[in-house]
């Protein structure tokens, strides 16, 4: 199993061009996520889905849009790039046992440079 | 509000010393705790969790923590570090949606 994946790992944009990031998960969770990693900061969500074609937002959607088409994917979006979205950018999928939730499992990471 | 509170920034241990890395949460309902290890350029690495029974928990690399519902606190501890544990600790609590501490970077000195 190759676990998470994420697509591209590293990428520049300019400000106000646009990018599509995939996550993929092979482990048929139910739940996918979208970070953002900035020094100092953690680990804050971006936006969420608890399964195929549903989305939530999280703590900082703003500027993001996701989808979730598939079960095993979900894309995170940028219209409009602006510098504030320089960040790495993790994806992570779950899901549950029984009633309790399994942990997350963590992407390698995309590097998104907006200059 | 809910939240995570890694009070160290920055630790320093020589190698073979023992290692206590603390997290303090806020959280309305009975918390799942988590802690992650992030090494330089990679993504996050599950040491342990905490959901419900002992509240000692062993993890992986021969960490473990302590859930006290008292204080608050899911502490992580390793009784004698290595160079190899020098990374960025994440503390998290949460459900479906995890809220994350800032995070504790780890040196390790020979």
């Amino acid at each position: 199993n190759a676990g998470v994946t994420q697509t591209p790992k590293f990428r520049v944009l300019k400000t106000g061009q646009s990018m599509t990031l995939l996550c993929a998960q092979d482990m048929n969770h139910e739940y996918m996520y979208w970070y953002r990693q900035d020094p100092g900061m953690g680990l804050r969500l971006i936006h969420y889905s608890v399964g195929e074609g549903t989305t939530a937002k999280g703590e900082v959607p703003d500027g993001y849009n996701v989808s979730r088409l598939k079960k095993q994917n979900f894309l995170l979006g940028l219209e409009s790039a602006a510098p504030s979205q320089t960040s790495v950018y993790f994806c992570a999928s779950s899901s549950t046992s029984g009633s309790s939730l399994v942990e997350q499992y963590f992407g390698p990471g995309t590097r998104l440079t907006v200059t | 509000a809910q939240s995570v509170t890694q009070p160290d920034i920055h630790i320093t241990v020589s190698e073979g010393a023992s290692l206590e890395l603390r997290c303090n949460y806020s959280y309305g309902a009975t918390p799942y705790l988590f802690w992650y290890v992030q090494s330089p350029g990679q993504g996050l690495q599950l040491l342990l969790k905490y959901f419900s029974g002992d509240t000692l928990v062993q993890g992986i690399k021969g960490f473990e923590a302590e859930f006290k519902r008292s204080q608050s606190s899911f502490n992580l501890r390793k009784p004698s570090v290595h160079w190899s544990d020098a990374a960025e600790y994440f503390c998290a609590v949460g459900a479906a949606k995890l809220i994350f501490g800032a995070g504790t970077r780890l040196a390790v000195h020979p």
